[in-house]
């Protein structure tokens, strides 16, 4: 299976400033043969299910807010808050789907400083 | 819209066995392929399996082989995850999620979760 392996575990954050958040696989997520990283982020509030906010590393699903923005390439990832928001006070997950199971990093807890 | 909305909570003794549903609407339900997840108490996401509404088909995690099946009833837009011999490992949130294109594991759309208990 693919290891996701996700950085930091929290971190506090003052409204208004940049939050990233690191994911790293343990392989890579590329398919060669499209060019795309078959990796996603999901915010998830509590008592929330998951919510999908970037596919293909890089790519916002539609409705979610241009601060949210997704990055990396290979075996490494980030996402990255632009200005945090209240609202954005979330366990942030990454997950592949480049290989069977399909897995997740531990999540990231963002908070408010 | 799409919804996709899960049975109640459930408490279960050791070495039982549980059944939570997941009833789709808002799209055509035969289209996208149906996935369960399940998240144990503080913890993270662990990927269960995957059923076609269409054609019955299914494919599980390996560490949950033998005690998960997942069936749908198309009449009804439901699909339903069994799971035996439940330990106290099996406790957690199960949550129903819908493939968000066809063949790739990820998730547009997610049930509510249900709670499962398992204690003596």
């Amino acid at each position: 299976d693919i290891v996701m392996n996700q950085s930091p575990d929290s971190l506090a954050v003052s409204l208004g400033e940049r939050a990233t958040i690191n994911c790293k696989s343990s392989q890579s997520v590329l398919n060669s043969s499209n060019n795309k990283n078959y990796l996603v982020w999901y915010q998830q509030k509590p008592g929330q299910p998951p919510k999908l906010l970037i596919f293909s590393a890089s790519t916002r699903e539609s409705g979610v807010p241009d601060r949210f923005s997704g990055g990396g390439s290979g075996t490494d990832f980030t996402l990255t808050i632009a200005s945090l928001q209240a609202e954005d006070v979330a366990v942030y997950y990454c997950q592949q789907y480049y290989v069977t199971p399909c897995t997740f990093g531990q999540g990231t807890k963002v908070e408010i400083k | 819209q799409v919804q996709l909305v899960q049975s109640g909570a459930e408490v279960k003794k050791p070495g039982a066995s549980v059944k939570v549903s997941c009833k789709a609407s808002g799209y055509t339900f035969s289209t996208d392929h149906m996935h369960w997840v399940r998240q144990a108490p503080g913890q993270g996401l662990e990927w269960m399996g995957i059923i076609s509404p269409k054609s019955g088909g299914t494919s599980y995690a390996q560490k949950l082989q033998g005690r998960v099946i997942l069936t749908r009833d198309p009449s009804t837009s439901t699909v339903y995850m069994d799971l035996s011999s439940l330990t106290s490992e099996d406790t957690a949130v199960y949550f129903c999620a819908r493939e968000a294109v066809r063949g790739l594991y990820y998730f547009d759309f997610w049930g509510q979760g249900t709670l499962v208990t398992v204690s003596s």
